[in-house]
């Protein structure tokens, strides 16, 4: 059975750091794009970023460049989410979530999802 | 950016019925559509993919059509657990955007 189990996420100061991580199993890791994908309180679903498997490609909403940065350890079947100069409207629950290909890609697992709240 | 717009923003129906969701595209999509559902506090599911196919073990009440811009769901014989939040998405131009839902409540 697929998991992938957030954690990391709580209360930061604007302009604070904050660090992700998705654990990952039921699969084989290594094979699979990931994505994080954030919901803000009584707001849609928006895509942040997404990363290659060898890490080779990774890309971002603009909204995010040059603050977050998306890794991945496929020896700890893990992903990350490090999120630097955190700012109010960067408050959501973040979800990790595997990406698949067939024909078109598309996010086939999603996990619980991790509260993030900046605010002083 | 691809802009992706869903109607209604909401919808009010009865188990049994038969309900239907558009989203349409700003610009050419093919068929790089997504469906999603999703209940607060759980992990959002994907329905339909690439338009069209479903996605493995759901209900095949849950349909999807379109192509290019127009894009429809279509839940039929609505059961209790159909109450929630739907999301389209568009995987052919990053970045990947969402519709911004449309939620299903009971009447």
């Amino acid at each position: 059975e697929v998991q992938l189990v957030e954690s990391g996420g709580g209360l930061v100061q604007p302009g604070g750091s904050l660090r992700l991580s998705c654990a990952a199993s039921g699969f084989t890791f290594s094979n699979y794009w990931m994505s994080w994908v954030r919901q803000a309180p009584g707001k849609g679903l928006e895509w942040v970023a997404n990363i290659k498997p060898d890490e080779s490609d990774k890309f971002y909403v603009d909204s995010v460049k040059g603050r977050f940065t998306i890794s991945r350890d496929n020896a700890k079947n893990s992903l990350y989410l490090q999120m630097n100069s955190l700012r109010a409207e960067d408050t959501a629950l973040y979800y990790c979530a595997r990406v698949d290909y067939r024909n078109r890609w598309y996010q086939s697992y999603w996990g619980q999802g991790i509260l993030v709240t900046v605010s002083s | 950016d691809l802009q992706m717009t869903q109607s209604p923003s909401s919808l009010s129906a009865s188990v049994g019925d038969r309900i239907a969701i558009t989203c349409r595209a700003s610009q050419n999509i093919n068929s790089c559509l997504n469906w999603y559902q999703h209940m607060p506090g759980k992990a959002p599911k994907v329905l339909i993919y690439a338009a069209s196919t479903l996605q493995s073990g759901i209900p095949s009440r849950f349909n999807g059509s379109g192509s290019g811009t127009d894009f429809i769901l279509t839940i039929r014989n609505l059961q209790p657990e159909d109450f929630a939040t739907y999301y389209c998405q568009q995987t052919c131009n990053l970045p990947w955007t969402f519709g911004q839902g449309t939620k299903v409540e009971m009447k």
